[in-house]
């Protein structure tokens, strides 16, 4: 099956850097990457996702990139601001898989004023 | 607000009992996935339901169970608790379903947190 891994666990900056977090895959089938954004208690709220016909998409202070031969993507968020601080999720997914999504472990990201 | 509801928000039980979970999908949303976020495990992939058929199983024990009904709400009943169960249980919604060649955007329900003593 499916195996996500994501980098780093925990992500700290000062308000106005980037933040970047990388996420890869194991199955070649998988063609759907969404991103999701948690915040302590709460659902995981979708922010920004990517399918494999695309190699990058942005909205605007975020960003995914994927590269399919690599079977790697990464989230990009600029100009952080405190309210960024959170735990984000990588996931992916196929139809094969019965589009179940498979997570990473998160990454914890503390945006400092 | 996503639009898929959940019900109970808390649940504490006592190990040895049985509860049951419940998750209404966004309105058009056929298919309904259910989802375990414990510490230690983050989030785990349970089960999906599309339009009442059982269509995929992740690490699902087999103490619990699901279902989906005629108005496709669904329920996860989970049975003979033990510490170890106490997690967030999310359930997603989505429109598509497996095998029709696409994978679609699944959204979450606030959850429920289950607390097992």
């Amino acid at each position: 099956g499916e195996n996500v891994e994501q980098h780093p666990s925990t992500l700290s900056v000062q308000e106005g850097d980037s933040a970047v977090i990388k996420c890869t895959y194991s199955d070649s089938a998988s063609n759907y990457f969404p991103w999701y954004k948690q915040e302590l208690g709460k659902r995981p709220q979708l922010i920004i996702d990517i399918r494999s016909n695309v190699g990058e998409k942005k909205d605007q202070r975020i960003a995914v990139t994927l590269n399919k031969t690599a079977k790697h993507f990464s989230l990009h968020i600029t100009e952080t601001q405190p309210e960024d601080s959170a735990v984000y999720f990588c996931a992916a997914s196929g139809a094969a898989a019965g589009n179940k999504l498979t997570f990473g472990g998160g990454t914890r990201v503390l945006v400092k004023p | 607000d996503s639009g898929v509801t959940q019900t109970p928000k808390h649940l504490i039980t006592a190990t040895g009992q049985r509860v049951t979970l419940r998750c209404s999908p966004r309105s058009g949303d056929l298919s309904v996935y259910w989802y375990q976020q414990s510490l230690d495990q983050g989030l785990q992939f349970l089960i999906q339901y599309y339009n009442g058929e059982e269509r995929a199983k992740g690490n699902i024990l087999e103490r619990f169970s699901a279902q989906q009904f005629p108005d496709l709400h669904s329920e996860l009943n989970l049975s003979s608790l033990e510490l170890g169960d106490s997690a967030l249980y999310f359930c997603a919604s989505s429109v598509l379903s497996w095998g029709l060649g696409s994978t679609d955007t699944q959204y979450f329900g606030p959850g429920t947190r289950l607390t097992v003593l």
